[in-house]
């Protein structure tokens, strides 16, 4: 069964501190990654995603992710964070290609907490 | 201005009441998604359609239904066989002719039970 697993449930970071957040998936062939994260009353909203290709994806507000299949990772990373970076964090996947459901399979959640 | 609208933002269900929420999208996407959030479990697939006229149970559609008559509406309803229905429910689109399936996201409907 497709799955994806977020092993950090509250991460709290002091600004300016180095962020990664962990993400494995298992599926079989082609698969479709993605972040997405959630600010405090607000939408949730794309952050990055991996399709194919170069397995170093960059995505908005500075945030990057690498794809590395032999360990069946999604790791989210950022230099430096800031306060307004203070939100939940989800790591889902998607079955690639035109086969089956295309609905997406969400991790638990990475909740952020950046202190001034 | 394109996006997903969900209503209401806040909805209270009595015991034993069916209750129904609102989603539409002006995107011109073919699919529509439902998933529910709860703290700590992220987001569960709940319903997902591809097409107008036909939808699909995803992992917890026991004691939820929908329909999908027209493609820019989707709506959920929860009704009295779901047991545990507080938690917040989110609905998403997107266009099957992505396959990067990128999903879209409305606001959220946060449910209550009185």
């Amino acid at each position: 069964a497709q799955s994806v697993s977020q092993h950090n449930h509250h991460v709290i970071l002091s600004e300016a501190a180095s962020l990664e957040l962990g993400c494995n998936y298992s599926y079989g062939g082609t698969v479709n990654l993605f972040w997405y994260v959630q600010y405090p009353g607000q939408h949730l909203q794309l952050l990055l995603k991996y399709f194919s290709g170069d397995p170093l994806v960059k995505g908005i507000k500075g945030f990057e992710a690498e794809f590395i299949k032999s360990k069946f990772s999604f790791n989210l990373r950022k230099p430096s964070v800031q306060w307004s970076d203070t939100a939940e964090y989800f790591c889902a996947g998607g079955v690639g290609g035109d086969t089956g459901r295309r609905a997406l399979t969400f991790g638990s959640g990475t909740r952020l907490q950046v202190q001034p | 201005d394109g996006g997903i609208t969900q209503s209401p933002k806040y909805l209270f269900r009595k015991e034993g009441q069916n209750v129904t929420l609102s989603c539409e999208q002006n995107l011109n996407h073919d699919a529509m998604y439902w998933y529910r959030q709860d703290p700590g479990q992220g987001l569960r697939l709940i319903y997902y359609s591809q097409i107008v006229n036909d939808f699909q149970k995803g992992d917890i559609a026991e004691g939820y239904s929908v329909s999908r008559e027209k493609k820019e509406s989707f709506p959920l309803t929860v009704t009295s066989a779901q047991k545990n229905p507080t938690a917040f429910y989110l609905c998403a689109s997107s266009n099957l002719a992505d396959f990067q399936e990128t999903q879209y996201f409305g606001p959220g409907t946060r449910l209550l039970v009185l």
